[in-house]
């Protein structure tokens, strides 16, 4: 199994609602990260987690909230969005988040969310 | 300064042609240097990598890098129409929490018949 597995594809929420994304691998990869992507924008680092511990927050507001359950396993809660946080969120893994240079992440499809 | 700094074209060139993608960076700190490729309304996909300064080839995709000139690129031979995408030029940083990858704002390639 090679593939990171993001569900749902598409989501629709309103500014009151709470909702989760999910993200799971089983390639033993032991980093995961959140991406946000808008339209014609690169994507943008939200999170890191390794070895299941958050590593990296580039600060994102207390709305989203990242969740690691297990190693293959990656949430992110949704609360109180707001229209601009419409965007493409991208999960990805790597085999180690350490020294090694060589290790790329792979990404997810994706979802598209779309705060109403 | 922008962290990645990438044309963001677009870049035509015509089928069976050469394609020559450029990326800077500032940060002295990136240790290796990954080329991705997005489709429009699709995930980023991993082509290739570079750590050491020169060249390395992988098929018809070669990565060339020289860290004193703070810049990485990538020819793209034999071009084809199916390589029209966006390419995205992504230093890999190792900080205290772990490393991350940067991403530049990409080129969008176009490969005409």
């Amino acid at each position: 199994d090679t593939e990171v597995t993001q569900t749902p594809k598409h989501l629709v929420m309103g500014m009151t609602n709470k909702k989760s994304l999910k993200c799971e691998q089983h390639m033993g990869h032991r980093a995961m990260y959140w991406y946000k992507q808008k339209a014609k924008k690169p994507p943008e680092l939200m999170f890191v987690y390794s070895y299941e511990k958050l590593s990296i927050n580039e600060s994102v507001p207390s709305r989203f909230s990242p969740e690691c359950p297990n190693s293959s396993l990656l949430n992110l809660h949704l609360h109180a969005l707001q229209p601009e946080d419409s965007a493409l969120y991208l999960c990805a893994s790597s085999q180690d988040n350490g020294a090694q240079q060589s290790y790329g992440y792979t990404f997810g499809s994706g979802t598209r969310l779309t705060v109403v | 300064q922008k962290e990645v700094e990438q044309n963001s074209g677009p870049l035509s060139v015509p089928e069976g042609a050469i394609a020559s993608l450029n990326c800077t960076y500032s940060d002295r700190g990136s240790q290796s240097f990954f080329w991705y490729r997005q489709y429009s309304g699709k995930s980023p996909e991993l082509i290739m990598f570079i750590y050491s300064n020169g060249d390395k080839e992988d098929g018809r995709f070669t990565a060339q890098l020289n860290k004193a000139s703070q810049y990485v690129s990538l020819l793209i031979r034999d071009s084809q129409p199916s390589d029209s995408a966006t390419y995205l030029c992504a230093p890999r940083t190792f900080t205290g929490g772990g490393n991350k990858l940067t991403f530049g704002t990409g080129t969008q390639l176009k490969v005409e018949l």
